[in-house]
């Protein structure tokens, strides 16, 4: 596609149940990028796709996230047994170095 | 560790008037880009702006253009004839082998 998409744009859940945030990237990006922008606050690595390499999870602030991406297209990152703390804006990107990173429009996720 | 430093947490500015807006990098790489990116209450991530470490000559895009002192890893936006739909969080982002590390933001105002 043109850009990176990004669904849903706003999602209200409860405390403890899981969600699943998705991201469809630029075709031919091999890079992808989860960050999270809690209200005010700067980004966040959470966890990057590079091709068919192991992903980088580092970022990820505890077990309960996790993401996949299949056929080095379409990622989900899933939030299990949400809590108020995971509010936020979950931002999706690609990227080539010439054109520096395009991000989706994010997910809103609040958790009530 | 690489890390990039935004001073200025909110600044603002009347309409027309122009606008820097600083940013400090530290690293020990020497071929690495670095990118500004306007992020408006939308909260889409627009980049604005992108500079290639290994080019001495400033970049510039319409009414934005940087001044990049490689030597002093310092990377400003500067904002010419400042316009209401610049209102915005803009982010410094330094990047180099898909690792792409983030300032905190300064919030730019720019008041009619």
């Amino acid at each position: 596609g043109a850009g990176v998409s990004q669904s849903p744009s706003n999602k209200v859940t409860e405390k403890g149940k899981d969600v699943e945030l998705r991201c469809d990237p630029i075709s031919g990006h091999t890079a992808l990028y989860w960050y999270r922008q809690s209200l005010g606050q700067g980004l966040e690595f959470l966890i990057y796709f590079q091709g068919n390499s192991a992903p980088d999870k580092s970022g990820l602030p505890s077990d309960r996230f996790s993401a996949e991406r299949t056929g080095g297209s379409v990622s989900t990152l899933t939030i299990q047994r949400t809590q108020q703390e995971d509010s936020a804006v979950y931002l999706c990107a690609s990227i080539t170095p010439y054109y520096g990173y395009t991000f989706g429009s994010g997910t809103r996720l609040t958790v009530v | 560790a690489q890390t990039v430093t935004q001073s200025q947490p909110e600044m603002s500015v009347q309409e027309a008037e122009t606008v820097t807006l600083s940013c400090t990098y530290d690293t020990s790489e020497n071929n690495y880009y670095l990118f500004w990116y306007k992020q408006p209450p939308s909260r889409q991530m627009i980049l604005v702006i992108r500079q290639e470490a290994y080019k001495q000559q400033n970049a510039t895009e319409n009414r934005f253009s940087v001044n990049f002192q490689k030597a002093a890893k310092s990377f400003s936006l500067k904002i010419s004839d400042s316009q209401l739909g610049d209102t915005a969080m803009y982010f410094c982002a330094f990047y180099s082998n898909y690792q792409l590390i983030w300032g905190a933001g300064t919030k730019l105002i720019i008041k009619p």
